[in-house]
Order: C-alpha cells, then structure tokens, then sequence
C-alpha cells in the first residue's frame, strides 16, 4: 500500500463547470477527511466519514459541494458550477479509528484552479 | 480544540537541531499536541504527537511542558529536505467532541540553509 492517493493531481476548469475529485485512502483505515488548503494558509477542515457514513460536514462545504464514499472505502468530492473561489488545493486523508484516534496520513492533493 | 501560537518563520543551519516552539496555554486535560510538516506541493505529513510526556521517534523528538501549555519540536540534524512548514495542532483523543478534525493554524515556515 502506497498511501493515501488522488487523482487528479491537477484540474483546470472554467467557471461554471462541475468537477469530482477521487481519494483513495489506506485499505485499513475507515475514517476519511477531505480538507481544502488556500494559499498560505493552513488545511481547512471539510468534512469526514466513518466507513460510508458521512459524520460531519463543516459550514465551508456549500450546497454545491457534495462527497460520498459509497463502499466505504474510496471518496468522492463533487464541486457543481465552480467559482473562482473555489480555487484552492483539496487534500484527502485517512486514518484508523477504534477506541482511539490515530494520526492521520494525507495524499497529495488535487490543485484546483477555476478560471 | 485549542489554538496554538507558533513563530511564522524560522531558520536553521544545515546538520544542527531545529528547535520550533508552540505555545497552547488553553489546552484541555485531554487534549494531545500533533505536529505535522508540509513540503510545499505536497499533503502534510505527520511526524509525532504526545499527551504529557516527551516522545522521541525515528524523525523527531517533542518536548511538552510540565504544565503543557508549550511544546518543542526538534529536528536533530536538520536537512535541507526538511524545509517544510511545520504545524502544531493540538486535538481531542479518544472520541471526545471535535476529535474528528484537525484544526491547522500558518505554521512555522523553517528554512534549513546550507
């Protein structure tokens, strides 16, 4: 196992158009975030999943923002009529949660740019 | 979760101990302090994280505070690939409220020169 993957690695869209990233996470782990990062800031927290149940989403995931992890185990972010805004680099991670949290291992990320 | 306050940049001679602060005066009991590090084009990495006592790993070694409200992380011999931002994160264990999320503040920018 590699790690955490994305695809794509890079996305160039016109404003207007809707775009989906994928994440796979490690195969063990069950719990998988989506974070988005501006730049020079800090990831942002987006929202996370407990195996296909979506637990939590954060007052940045708009109503165009959609995410599903149908099986439980790869994700998927759907951005509907993307802004400019929306520019920014989406980070998927995983971890294994049990009794406990462990640290989570992130992927490299999908650079989105919205022109 | 806690915020964190850590320096916006630093740098370090090659081969020496980068030392980078973090201060979290507003730590709860339950809370654990998290570093992570982000080459740039890249995902953050995770690199250590303890409750009270200091750690020591493979990469680094953190140093928590008696009253741990500040932490340490240090690089031994630092390397040029560890330029990197560094993250200080602190966030609830077990299943506690908000343990779910890792909240990121800028980090320290640490540049290690030749």
């Amino acid at each position: 196992d590699t790690g955490v993957s994305q695809d794509p690695r890079h996305k160039i869209t016109k404003r207007g158009q809707n775009v989906t990233f994928r994440c796979d996470p490690i195969s063990e782990h069950n719990r998988l975030y989506w974070y988005r990062q501006t730049l020079g800031q800090g990831p942002e927290f987006l929202t996370y999943f407990q195996n296909e149940a979506q637990l939590e989403k954060s007052r940045l995931l708009s109503d165009r923002f959609s995410a599903e992890r149908p099986k439980g185990s790869f994700s998927t972010l759907e951005i509907q009529r993307t802004e400019q805004g929306d520019s920014a680099m989406y980070l998927c991670a995983s971890s294994l949660f049990s009794r406990g949290n462990t640290e989570a291992f992130f992927g490299q990320g999908t650079r989105l740019t919205v022109v | 979760d806690a915020k964190t306050t850590q320096p916006p940049s630093m740098d370090c001679a090659e081969g020496r101990a980068a030392n980078l602060p973090c201060n979290h005066s507003t730590i709860s009991g339950n809370e654990y302090v998290y570093w992570y590090r982000q080459i740039h084009s890249q995902g953050p990495q995770y690199i250590i994280h303890g409750l009270k006592n200091n750690e020591t790993n493979e990469m680094a070694s953190l140093i928590i505070t008696e009253d741990r409200k500040s932490s340490t992380l240090i690089l031994p011999h630092a390397t040029l690939r560890d330029t990197a931002v560094y993250y200080c994160i602190v966030r609830v264990a077990s299943s506690g409220a908000g343990s779910y999320q890792l909240t990121f503040g800028k980090g320290t920018k640490l540049s290690v020169i030749p």
